[in-house]
């Protein structure tokens, strides 16, 4: 079957402007989770989605970073007033939740490459 | 406090020669640890996982970890490193929160 998607696979914008990234999970995944990945830097955590359940939005840097989740869809990223700082490779992931079974394991979108000029 | 700490953020291996990429955890609950892989210009794809049913892990391309808990290190081996084998490599600790490794980026040399 398809695996997570993301889009667009890559951004260029200037400073100041809003950009918003989006992830398709796997069909059937109710946990979903967003990564910033800095250049030369490990794994930043974001936000985490499950179910109905209200997000885990411990990882988002500042209030220019939210995130929202339709139901147990598509995921958008959206990141106003853009900084130089904002650019890294923003990562997507579904998985099948621990309470509910399965693998555990995330399976990773290919990510959105966001450059701030 | 949750954390993961993978030793050598790169290391250098001749081909044929043993891969040991070290990681270790620091967990309140009992952990679930994931290695994954991130091959250049690609995203990122499970190894290999523990999940309490077995200590020693074996994941795909040849690849295995041990759980020692009294160690508290989920390090990843393989006997015999090949070319492909190059990308860098990110422990995952799951516990009370999702954790990654800083990552550690394995070269390997003909």
């Amino acid at each position: 079957g398809a695996g997570v998607s993301q889009s667009p696979s890559n951004k260029v914008t200037e400073k100041g402007k809003d950009v918003e990234l989006r992830c398709d999970p796997i069909s059937g995944h109710t946990a979903l989770y967003w990564y910033r990945q800095r250049l030369g830097q490990g794994l930043e955590f974001l936000i985490y989605f499950q179910g109905n359940s209200a997000p885990d939005k411990s990882g988002l840097p500042s209030d220019r970073f939210s995130a929202e989740r339709t139901g147990e869809s598509v995921s958008t990223l959206t990141i106003q007033r853009t900084q130089q700082e904002d650019s890294a490779v923003y990562l997507c992931a579904s998985s099948v939740p621990r309470e509910r079974g399965g693998l555990y394991e995330q399976y990773f979108g290919p990510g959105t490459r966001l450059t701030v000029t | 406090a949750q954390s993961v700490t993978q030793l050598g953020s790169h290391v250098s291996v001749s081909e044929g020669a043993l891969v040991l990429l070290r990681c270790n955890y620091s967990s309140s609950v009992p952990p679930y640890l994931f290695w994954y892989v991130q091959y250049p210009n690609q995203g990122l794809q499970l190894l290999l996982k523990y999940t309490s049913a077995a200590t020693l892990v074996k994941g795909i391309n040849g690849f295995e970890a041990e759980f020692k808990k009294s160690e508290t290190s989920f390090h990843l081996t393989k006997p015999s490193a090949h070319m492909s084998d190059a990308a860098e490599y990110f422990c995952d600790l799951d516990g009370t929160a999702l954790i990654f490794g800083k990552g550690t980026t394995l070269s390997v040399s003909s």
